[in-house]
């Protein structure tokens, strides 16, 4: 079954650090997704993806995070100077129709020291 | 913001006994997924429901969509250890994001 994978499992790196972290979403999905939740709290929405270009972002997704489709098949999450409370886990989803039964990946999990 | 209040936070009851979850809005929903979700993993999709009303059942699962797309419920019939888990509610608005619940967290005792 095809599923999303998500690369890698665990990062961890110093304040101040850039950090890309990369997903390959199931191959004929065209929505692509970024999520996060942190420890113990409730999974939120940053961005969702379309047609090469960002079609939704929220609140949490500011200048420091960027996202990119740079082949066919990845699809990455680029936090440019990390801050201690990126910690967190990072999910990638993506679906086949717009905002519609997402599927998850596994989550990498982000440690900022 | 679409705001999803789930209730209850926390559930722990007996194998064999049936459950109700619920999962509020003042929102109204295009599609309302159920995730669940474990510790350190991913959340895995349960069921979409799209229609007011509409009712969809996965073995002892039964999922409802309010009438006004603002609200479900997920029942569970004769509950199994197996079941323990993290339940999630996420509303689809009109734009291409997607927000979530808190979740309801499920124990199940032997």
């Amino acid at each position: 079954e095809p599923e999303v994978t998500q690369t890698p499992s665990h990062q961890v790196t110093q304040m101040g650090q850039e950090v890309i972290l990369r997903c390959v979403p199931i191959s004929n999905h065209l929505y692509f997704y970024w999520y996060r939740q942190i420890l113990g709290q409730k999974v939120e929405f940053l961005v969702s993806f379309y047609n090469n270009e960002i079609s939704e972002k929220s609140e949490i997704f500011d200048d420091q995070f960027s996202v990119e489709r740079p082949d066919g098949s990845n699809f990455t999450l680029k936090i440019r100077s990390t801050k201690l409370e990126d910690s967190a886990m990072y999910f990638c989803a993506s679906s086949e129709f717009r905002a519609y039964e997402q599927y998850f990946g596994p989550g990498t999990r982000l440690t900022v020291t | 913001t679409q705001l999803l209040e789930q209730s209850p936070q926390f559930l722990s009851i007996q194998e064999g006994e049936n459950l109700t979850v619920y999962c509020n809005s003042s929102s109204v929903f295009s599609s309302l997924q159920w995730y669940r979700q474990e510790p350190g993993e991913g959340p895995v999709l349960l069921v979409t429901v799209v229609t007011g009303g509409e009712v969809k059942k996965l073995k002892r699962l039964t999922f409802q969509f309010g009438d006004a797309r603002k609200d479900s419920s997920l029942h569970i019939t004769a509950a199994q250890p197996g079941d323990t888990g993290l339940y999630l509610c996420a509303g689809a608005g009109n734009n291409n994001d997607m927000r979530f619940g808190a979740g309801t967290r499920l124990t199940v005792k032997p």
